[in-house]
């Protein structure tokens, strides 16, 4: 079947770190473009980072660059995040999402994960 | 950065209805829009690319039209399966970006 499946769910204090995975399985992960994007409790959806098939493009949303880094290891079919200096508007369910191909009307995100939950309170 | 506007923010409709979403792009993007579907709990669902493109598996009844700024998704004959929130997402360039999204109710 294929499908991404994140993990890493925790309540976290604020200032501390995380580590989000999400693995792939069922395509061939390192053929594709990936992606993390999260939602608040009861927002929108917010795009936060890309990664490239071979990890040498990386881009981050404002509101996570410094502080977040997003890897691949294409090998073992994984996706991941690193969080640091969470703050409480970090708290979200955090989604990968795959992007559907490099032809230019398939950049969109075609498959998406259940999603974990990053809670960040004292 | 590309700011995407969706009105309305929801909307009441009953089963059969044909119902209008709209998306505007603070700048021109041509076709490169998506349209997502995403009920309570679950991951949002792809519907629309390239602006009025079907992803496969998705019933006809849902399209999806426009370029440059103005976009719109319709659905044709509402099914009880479609009350849910939609978004659209500009994938012109990074960061991509959604509309706030339009909530879809039960009349």
């Amino acid at each position: 079947e294929v499908q991404l499946v994140e993990s890493g769910e925790d309540l976290i204090q604020p200032g501390g770190s995380l580590r989000l995975s999400c693995a792939a399985s069922g395509f061939t992960f390192s053929s594709y473009e990936m992606n993390w994007v999260r939602q608040a409790p009861g927002k929108g959806l917010e795009w936060i980072s890309y990664i490239s098939t071979s990890g040498t493009t990386i881009y981050y949303a404002d509101s996570v660059k410094g502080r977040f880094t997003i890897s691949r290891d294409n090998t073992n079919n994984s996706l991941y995040l690193q969080m640091n200096s969470l703050r409480a508007e970090d708290t979200a369910v955090y989604y990968c999402a795959r992007k559907r191909g490099q032809l230019r009307a398939n950049w969109y995100f075609d498959l998406w994960g259940r999603g974990t939950l990053v809670t960040v309170s004292s | 950065d590309i700011q995407m506007t969706q009105s309305p923010s929801s909307l009441s409709a009953s089963v059969g209805d044909r119902v209008t979403i709209t998306c505007r792009a603070s700048q021109g993007i041509s076709t490169w829009l998506a349209w997502y579907q995403q009920k309570p709990e679950k991951a949002p669902k792809s519907l629309i690319y390239a602006a009025s493109s079907l992803q496969s598996g998705v019933p006809s009844r849902f399209s999806g039209s426009g370029s440059g700024t103005d976009f719109t998704l319709t659905i044709s004959s509402l099914q009880p399966e479609d009350f849910a929130t939609y978004y659209c997402q500009q994938y012109n360039s990074y960061p991509f970006s959604f509309g706030q999204g339009t909530k879809l109710e039960i009349k």
